[in-house]
């Protein structure tokens, strides 16, 4: 089945400085989602995202699906960014998650 | 207010009990599905709706049950077949054709 890699696993920031997540998925997809899971396990929908560019006030995504790899961009990171983010892609109805980047972000 | 609830937040059960845990949205959306979160890692499909009257089994489907008869309601039973189920189930729902998903805040089982 198709294999969904997310890189770093692991993330520590200092407020205010920037980051980039990637997630590289094994074959070709349908859609694909961001999401960023709280401390409470909330996942709170950041972007659909097929293909293209969008932004959403600090945070940004770009889906490249022919070259099969996505990016995550977080600038002037804050605390409130801390959790665990997640993409997941879409192949025939079904969602397949990839194992996440864990951020901290320090005070 | 629209949105996917879950309930019980929190639930204990004994070993070799069957337990169901509830899933309601009031967005129409005509695909629901279940997730199983194991501590630090991501997200596994449990079974799978695309419509009233039918599902489908995810990737990780034995020792768990579903039914979908209304289309607000996809209700999961973690049976005593189920080798481990303590874990967070979350579920999730969307647009038919494999559209964005929208998640509820979850249900942690645990048993004893």
């Amino acid at each position: 089945g198709i294999q969904v890699e997310q890189s770093p696993p692991d993330l520590i920031l200092q407020e205010g400085a920037n980051s980039t997540l990637r997630c590289n998925f094994s074959d070709s997809v349908n859609n694909l989602q961001w999401f960023h899971q709280n401390p409470w396990g909330q996942l709170i929908n950041l972007f659909y995202i097929p293909s293209g560019t969008k932004q959403n006030g600090r945070l940004s995504a770009t889906t490249v699906a022919t070259e099969r790899y996505s990016l995550l961009y977080i600038s002037s990171s804050q605390t409130t960014d801390s959790g665990v983010y997640f993409c997941a892609v879409l192949r025939t109805y079904k969602y397949i998650f990839g194992t996440g980047t864990r951020l901290k972000v320090l005070a | 207010d629209g949105g996917i609830t879950q309930s019980p937040k929190y639930l204990f059960r004994k070993e070799g009990q069957n337990v169901t845990l509830s899933c309601e949205q009031n967005l129409n959306h005509d695909a629901m599905y279940w997730y199983r979160q194991d501590p630090g890692q991501g997200l596994r499909l449990i079974y799978y709706s695309q419509i009233v009257n039918d599902f489908q089994k995810g990737d990780i489907a034995e020792g768990y049950s579903v039914s979908r008869e209304k289309k607000e309601s996809f209700p999961l039973t973690v049976t005593s077949a189920q080798k481990n189920p303590t874990a967070f189930y979350l579920c999730a729902s969307g647009l038919a054709g494999g559209n964005e998903q929208f998640f509820g805040p979850g249900t942690r089982l645990t048993v004893l």
